[in-house]
């Protein structure tokens, strides 16, 4: 089973900063990394497929890179309603693990 | 507009058996894998089961193999779970959810219900 490991647990931003959240898988998922968004009560909201591509409706501040072992999530000025949970997810080996999460909160 | 909407979540104790469901609509059912993915109580996300559009094949995470089934209805545009032998450790909320790439089985997931939560507890 591919474990995806996920940093920072918390991340502390304040709105219209930068926020670059990490995802290591422990062996190679190629592309196939997805990034979803949890707010508090709701269900998970994909924003990221494949990597880098993004889910239909996402706004272009969020973006994704990286393939192999390495991830990145960017959002390129955070707005008020971006502060949530943050977990990656691969398609690559059965079964699809997510990562442990990234909290994204308020400074 | 794509809806899932879950039910039949609740109090069970140890060794009980509960049946989830879930309703689609808004979307060709019957073209689309589905699956089942759970949230222990301030937990992350762990994929449980999944089912192919005509119910020909199945897969489980480990963990339930030989508990939980996964079933579907494509006529009434309806996903189950059902919950055989729980155990503490199955507590958690429930969803259920359309994989983003129809035909295959290993997908992310691009529509999920709000969720229901089993309790497994004495």
């Amino acid at each position: 089973e591919i474990v995806l490991t996920q940093s920072p647990a918390t991340l502390s931003l304040s709105p219209g900063e930068r926020a670059t959240l990490s995802c290591r898988a422990s062996q190679s998922v190629s592309s196939y990394l997805a990034w979803y968004q949890q707010k508090p009560g709701q269900a998970p909201r994909l924003l990221i497929y494949d990597a880098s591509n993004r889910a239909t409706g996402i706004p272009a501040r969020f973006s994704g890179s990286g393939s192999g072992t390495d991830f990145t999530l960017t959002i390129s000025s955070l707005e008020p309603e971006d502060f949530a949970v943050y977990y990656c997810q691969q398609r690559s080996n059965w079964p699809g693990t997510f990562g442990q999460g990234t909290k994204l909160e308020i400074k | 507009e794509v809806q899932l909407v879950e039910s039949g979540g609740g109090l069970v104790q140890p060794g009980g058996s509960l049946r989830l469901s879930c309703a689609a609509s808004g979307f060709t059912f019957s073209s689309y894998w589905m699956s089942w993915v759970r949230q222990a109580p301030g937990k992350g996300l762990e994929w449980v089961a999944n089912i192919k559009q005509d119910g020909s094949e199945k897969y489980y995470v480990d963990s339930v193999k030989g508990r939980f089934t996964i079933s579907r209805d494509n006529a009434k545009n309806s996903l189950y779970l059902q919950m055989n032998s729980l155990r503490a450790e199955d507590t958690a909320v429930y969803y259920c959810a359309r994989n983003y790439v129809a035909t295959i089985p290993l997908s992310y997931f691009d529509y999920w219900g709000q969720g229901t939560l089993v309790t497994v507890s004495s």
